[in-house]
């Protein structure tokens, strides 16, 4: 069974604050995506890494994949209030299932 | 470009009955995934359809079915419904297995 592990769970910041969220597995991924969700929605896919080393930037967030496919980052920059979301990774492995990572509720204020 | 849209939105059963909620994929779109979140387990993979197939298939119970017609569209249904089963349904429609999923917004479902 392949996990994804996502750190931290919580992540309670104010506004202009930096921040980084890992995403770990001891299985290799194919390729590996990131979505946000907001409370009643359902996740919005925010980036695609399909490369070892692969870094991807979409305006303050900085997406990368690890050199041997098994882990990611996401790192905001300055963060703000319309950041807060629930964060959620996931790989793309054996049989072309997803498996979805942890999650980490991120909360900005001002 | 239509969204997923889901349908109902928000759903109260009682224990023991059973339900069926519906997904309409994004046009073009032949793979079709459900899954259940909840504060506790999170996120987790219930099947995927594609093309009318079930291609793959979470951990959970016979309860748990869906199927999925020539359009594209699904339907998940869950028998003798648990307190447990509530949750929110999400399903995700792509473009082909395994890649880049687009979700709608989910039904809420309150067993009591």
């Amino acid at each position: 069974t392949q996990l994804l592990e996502q750190s931290p769970q919580f992540l309670s910041i104010q506004e202009g604050e930096n921040l980084t969220v890992y995403c770990n597995s001891s299985s290799v991924f194919s390729s590996l995506q990131w979505y946000r969700q907001e409370p009643g929605e359902g996740p919005v896919l925010l980036v695609t890494v399909v490369t070892g080393g692969e870094v991807k930037k979409l305006k303050r967030l900085t997406f990368q994949f690890g050199d041997a496919r098994k882990d990611s980052s996401l790192h905001i920059t300055a963060a703000q209030t319309g950041d807060t979301g629930l964060y959620l990774c996931a790989g793309a492995g054996t049989a072309s299932k997803l498996t979805f990572g942890t999650g980490t509720r991120l909360q900005v204020t001002l | 470009k239509a969204g997923v849209t889901q349908t109902p939105r928000y759903l109260i059963k009682t224990r023991g009955q059973q339900v069926t909620l519906s997904c309409s994929p994004i046009s073009g779109h032949r793979s079709v995934s459900w899954y259940q979140q909840t504060p506790g387990q999170g996120l987790q993979f219930l099947f995927e359809y594609f093309s009318e197939t079930q291609r793959n298939k979470g951990n959970f119970p016979g309860r748990f079915s869906g199927r999925q017609f020539s359009n594209s569209r699904s339907e998940m249904n869950v028998s003798t419904l648990e307190l447990g089963d509530s949750a929110l349904y999400l399903c995700a429609s792509s473009s082909w297995t395994g890649y880049e999923q687009y979700f709608g917004p989910g039904t809420r479902l309150t067993v009591t």
